[in-house]
């Protein structure tokens, strides 16, 4: 099946710094989402990219859907400790939602 | 409260002995679907409905049975479950497919000895 292949696997930063992740595929992708999962619960949407080439923001969080739509980055900015937790990229195509393996995020303060 | 809602919450059982996860929405969501998260795989969709009577299988099926006779409930079956079962398991629902907004339940943790 489709697969995602997202980066880093994990993260341990500094309060403060920013935060990049990123996922590919080797398939073409009509949406690209990114969801949080803190511990204990489910994943919670972030961001939701349609058009290949879109940023979008959210509070801190800016995301991107790649120009070759076989792409897309979130970024973090000025990290908090809130900001822990696992952060999942996916990719949507007609009937399916395929997720990433995971970033898994701690913050130091 | 908008909720989606999964029992049991744990669940230890022994290979072969038949179970069932129940999933609650009462968002009157027509989509809802089931995945398993294993470390290093991230989710991966077992199966999911597009409204009742209407399931199909996602990547993973193999083991696991799904029924929608009602819009709000979604039960996930495992007929003879085995150790390679054994994971934490998530339903999910949302207005249609296409809307985005997909709601988690809180989670499933299932071991099968």
């Amino acid at each position: 099946g489709q697969q995602l292949n997202q980066s880093p696997q994990s993260m341990f930063i500094q309060e403060g710094e920013d935060v990049s992740m990123n996922c590919t595929s080797s398939s073409i992708f009509n949406t690209w989402l990114w969801y949080k999962q803190d511990p204990g619960e489910g994943p919670v949407l972030l961001i939701a990219l349609y058009k290949a080439g879109e940023l979008t923001s959210n509070g801190r969080l800016t995301a991107q859907f790649g120009i070759t739509r076989k792409d897309s980055f979130l970024n973090i900015s000025a990290s908090i400790p809130s900001d822990v937790g696992i952060y999942f990229c996916a990719g949507q195509n007609g009937n399916k939602l395929v997720f990433g393996a995971g970033t898994i995020l701690r913050v130091k303060s | 409260e908008a909720q989606v809602t999964q029992n049991p919450r744990y669940l230890i059982t022994v290979t072969g002995k038949k179970l069932t996860v129940t999933c609650s929405q009462n968002m009157n969501h027509e989509y809802m679907s089931w995945y398993r998260q294993d470390p290093g795989l991230g989710l991966r969709q077992i199966y999911y409905s597009m409204n009742v009577e209407v399931t199909d299988k996602g990547d993973v099926p193999e083991g696991y049975k799904v029924s929608r006779k009602e819009k709000r409930n979604f039960p996930l079956i495992l007929e003879s479950p085995s150790p390679n079962q054994t994971s934490l398991y998530f339903c999910a629902s949302s207005l249609q497919w296409g809307y985005n907004e997909q709601f988690f339940g809180p989670g499933t943790r299932l071991t099968v000895l």
